[in-house]
């Protein structure tokens, strides 16, 4: 069974920290791996990546995959208020077209305190 | 225009009753799924369709039926409600192999 596990479960920071979350991942047929941002409603769109060593950027947000010790790490700088939610990892397997699915973490609850 | 849309937002009903959810995309997505997010935030996936065909069915006790009409629809109808059933309910689509793409989500409180 897919697993995904995501490190710390909560963090509390001050504004303008960096702050470094983990996440973890055993798949039986990697394709990808996906950074969510969940704040009231339907998680949202962060990152997709499928190859090692390579880091995206978005702001003050990146992330990186590492697919032989099988991890990613998401790195916010300059912390700030509305960076205050859950992300989310997922892993999505998918050995065949059209049978794709998202395993996710349990999260990292991020507050920025002011 | 929204992407994925469910209705209703929010659902409180009693135990016993029968209920359900619908989504609808309009991204052109093949994929459709449904996830449950419980009160810990844990996403899990239940269902997923392509082309109308159901494709991963997780484990979900079949009270649970869910229902692809076309490839742009696909509802929940749950039956004999229990407490244990309460969660949000997020619909979500993509074109295999990414946009994954997820609805506002649906809230189910069972009384």
């Amino acid at each position: 069974e897919d697993k995904v596990v995501q490190s710390p479960l909560s963090l509390v920071v001050h504004e303008g920290d960096t702050v470094t979350l983990n996440c973890s991942y055993e798949v039986t047929n990697f394709r990808s791996l996906l950074w969510y941002k969940q704040e009231k409603k339907a998680p949202t769109f962060l990152f997709m990546l499928t190859s090692s060593g390579i880091e995206k950027k978005s702001g003050r947000l990146s992330s990186i995959l590492d697919k032989k010790e099988l991890f990613s790490i998401l790195n916010i700088t300059a912390t700030q208020t509305g960076d205050s939610a859950i992300y989310l990892c997922a892993v999505e397997d998918g050995a065949n077209f059209g049978n794709e699915k998202l395993t996710f973490g349990t999260g990292t609850r991020l507050t920025i305190i002011p | 225009d929204t992407a994925v849309s469910q209705t209703p937002k929010y659902l409180v009903t009693q135990m016993g009753n029968d209920k359900s959810i619908k989504c609808e995309q309009n991204l052109g997505h093949d994929t459709m799924y449904w996830y449950k997010q419980d009160s810990k935030k844990f996403l899990k996936i239940m269902f997923s369709y392509n082309n109308k065909e159901l494709i991963i069915n997780e484990t979900v006790p079949n009270r649970f039926s869910p229902k692809s009409p076309d490839k742009a629809h696909l509802n929940l109808h749950i039956n004999s409600l229990e407490l244990g059933d309460s969660a949000v309910y997020f619909c979500a689509s993509s074109y295999g192999g990414g946009g994954y793409t997820f609805g506002s989500g649906t809230r189910l409180t069972v009384v």
